[in-house]
């Protein structure tokens, strides 16, 4: 149990183009989302946490116009990175939490190559 | 603040050693402490976790105590195979929100 996808595993588009990541939860309900960015051979950066229903709560210095996310259903939470450059590239990461989320659950990721 | 000091790696071992991460944290309140697994190129695996001082968290063979007198959750495991090789994170959370360390990369060699 407690298995979170992702789709794509992988994307690679052209600079100034918009990329939707989508994260579920494939058997439970999440009430909560996280929405995490790693940089090669660095830990996890918390980017934002959404609730379903309600609007994602973003962490200081991410751009919340830029990284756009929805969380529509307990089941599904879509990153949207509008507008992608270069140094947008790189490996994105949900997990999935229930109420309480005493333990998160992760998805295998997205590789995101901004040509 | 919350925070998780991992030992630097990359920690390199042969088939059937001994290993030892480090890990130590400071938190407010009473967290939860967590080692995540990350294999090359995938997402983290919860690999064992401990919500209590003096718990102990084990699965596939590794193990860690949560050990409040020291702050510490220290990942052991007795006999490592080459399959373990990948990145582990030790990692806290308190009201849900998880604080990583920087993770330690783990090379296991025949």
């Amino acid at each position: 149990g407690a298995v979170v996808s992702q789709h794509p595993s992988w994307v690679i588009c052209k600079s100034g183009t918009s990329v939707k990541i989508e994260c579920r939860s494939l058997d439970f309900q999440a009430t909560t989302m996280f929405w995490y960015r790693q940089f090669p051979k660095q830990s996890l950066m918390l980017m934002a946490t959404s609730n379903e229903g309600s609007k994602a709560t973003y962490e200081q210095g991410v751009e919340k116009d830029k990284f756009l996310i929805n969380h529509a259903s307990l089941t599904l939470s879509t990153l949207t990175v509008t507008s992608a450059h270069p140094e947008d590239s790189s490996f994105y990461i949900c997990s999935a939490g229930t109420s309480p989320p005493d333990t998160q659950y992760f998805g295998p990721g997205t590789r995101l190559t901004v040509l | 603040g919350n925070s998780v000091t991992q030992m630097e790696g990359p920690v390199t071992l042969s088939e059937e050693a001994f290993l030892t991460i480090n890990c130590t944290y400071t938190a407010t309140g009473y967290p939860s402490l967590f080692w995540y697994v990350q294999y090359p190129g995938e997402g983290l695996q919860l690999l064992l976790k401990a919500t209590k001082a003096d718990d102990k968290g084990s699965n596939k063979g590794f193990e860690a105590t949560y050990r409040k007198e020291t702050t510490s959750f220290h990942l052991e495991k007795g006999s490592v195979q080459v399959s373990d090789s990948a990145v582990y994170f030790c990692a806290l959370s308190v009201l849900s929100f998880l604080t990583f360390g920087t993770g330690t990369q783990l090379k296991v060699e025949l």
